[in-house]
């Protein structure tokens, strides 16, 4: 159990453009989800934390213009970079928990590499 | 705020043998919990194991165990008859039992780079 999915696994687009990356909770509902980025050799970096239904909460540095979060169902969270530029390239992860006081679990990650 | 320490970047072991991964937190908290997760190649995080800080017995997964000291604020991994399959990033993770704003995130360490030798 505790199954979390990620789509695209990879991506590449030109700079400028926007892309969406969905994380889903398979197997389980997410009262939150989280979204990471994590650097090559590096630890994951929190980037912002998604409740459903309502407004997901940035940490201090990423601009929520820029990186559109909804969580508009208990299994659904999309991360949208929006107008990407190369330096947005990078690793994304997402995690999502049935309750707040539970563990993490992780998707498999999204390789964006912006052109 | 708290802070996790992993002070080996990496680590070897040989096959068969026995490692320990070494992480140290600072909290002011009472109750919290702490977990090990693996990052191997395919950079998937797994959960390796999970200590609820109230609870004195160390938590067990198969070939992994843990070495929970609080009063020291000390959470070792211990990984016994390594395969190469352990090869991975390891990072331990505070989390408070708190349920509201930041407390719900996860804390991690820089990781520690294990290498399998056969």
């Amino acid at each position: 159990g505790a199954v979390v999915s990620q789509h695209p696994s990879w991506v590449i687009c030109k700079s400028g453009t926007s892309v969406k990356i969905e994380c889903r909770s398979l197997d389980f509902q997410a009262t939150t989800m989280f979204w990471y980025r994590q650097f090559p050799k590096q630890s994951l970096m929190l980037m912002a934390t998604s409740n459903e239904g309502s407004k997901a909460t940035y940490e201090q540095g990423v601009e929520k213009d820029k990186f559109l979060i909804n969580h508009a169902s208990l299994t659904l969270s999309t991360l949208t970079v929006t107008s990407a530029h190369p330096e947005d390239s990078s690793f994304y992860i997402c995690s999502a928990s049935w309750s707040p006081t539970e563990t993490q679990y992780f998707g498999p990650g999204t390789r964006l590499l912006v052109l | 705020a708290q802070t996790v320490t992993q002070s080996q970047p990496e680590m070897s072991v040989q096959e068969a043998e026995t490692v320990t991964l070494s992480c140290t937190y600072d909290t002011s908290e009472s109750d919290y919990y702490l977990f090990w997760y693996k990052q191997p190649p395919s950079r998937q995080m797994i959960l390796v194991i999970r200590q609820e800080a109230y609870k004195q017995q160390n938590a067990t997964e198969n070939r992994f165990s843990v070495n929970f000291q609080k009063a020291a604020k000390s959470f070792s991994l211990k990984i016994s008859d390594s395969q190469l399959g352990d090869a991975a990033m390891y990072f331990c993770a505070y989390r408070s039992v708190y349920n509201s704003g930041s407390a719900r995130q996860l804390t991690f360490g820089s990781g520690t780079q294990l290498t399998v030798l056969p």
